[in-house]
């Protein structure tokens, strides 16, 4: 079935270095969506790509989706405190677009 | 109401008890979802619906797992002859469609089975 990876598992910085986490569905995607989890909490949307290529900034955060709609990155420019979480990718098979598949996730960690 | 909301939030049962755990999705909200989510890890599918009709039950684990959302609101996700190893977060999230929008995360509800 599908299945989607994230790596790494674990990433330890300090405060104001960057940071990137990587995405790999063993399938291709309609979409693929970015969550936050802060600690204690429950995953928070951050932002949904649909088309091959797709690159999309927040603030610090860029989002990227790859050509082949089977990997996605985030990264984080110059980390600050309130970035500390963990960071979960969800990606809808381009054959099932109802059921969102999550990988492990990224935990954050940022030392002031 | 304003988000999802999952009831109870903590849940202590012994083992070999049934439990039902329930969801009131966000009002309007098309898709609804079930995940079990152990500590350190992130949400494991289970099931969802779209509308009142249950489209992928593939994320199950066993036939002692069952949901259901008859009206298409509430939906109640039913253990029945819990073991331990059921002990976990159980969230549920809803959307406004099934594709293109993002889900909505309740707060969880917290199984422990002793």
């Amino acid at each position: 079935g599908q299945q989607v990876m994230q790596i790494p598992q674990y990433q330890h910085v300090q405060e104001g270095e960057d940071f990137t986490t990587y995405c790999n569905s063993s399938t291709t995607l309609s979409n693929i969506q970015w969550y936050k989890q802060r600690p204690g909490g429950h995953p928070v949307f951050l932002i949904q790509l649909v088309k091959s290529g797709e690159v999309k900034k927040q603030k610090r955060l860029t989002f990227q989706f790859g050509e082949a709609k089977k990997n996605s990155s985030l990264h984080i420019t110059a980390t600050q405190t309130t970035d500390v979480g963990t960071y979960f990718c969800a990606g809808r098979d381009s054959s099932n677009t109802g059921k969102l598949i999550f990988g492990q996730g990224t935990t954050l960690q940022v030392k002031p | 109401g304003a988000g999802v909301s999952q009831s109870p939030r903590y849940k202590v049962t012994k083992r070999g008890q049934d439990v039902a755990l329930r969801c009131d999705p966000i009002s309007g909200h098309v898709s609804l979802y079930w995940y079990r989510q152990a500590l350190g890890q992130g949400p494991e599918f289970l099931t969802y619906f779209n509308y009142e009709a249950q489209q992928d039950k593939s994320g199950l684990p066993n036939d002692r797992f069952s949901a259901e959302r008859p009206e298409g609101s509430i939906s109640t996700l039913t253990i029945q002859r819990t073991e331990q190893r059921d002990s976990a977060m159980y969230r549920c999230a809803s959307s406004l469609e099934q594709v293109a929008t993002e889900a909505f995360f309740g707060q969880g509800t917290r199984l422990t089975v002793v």
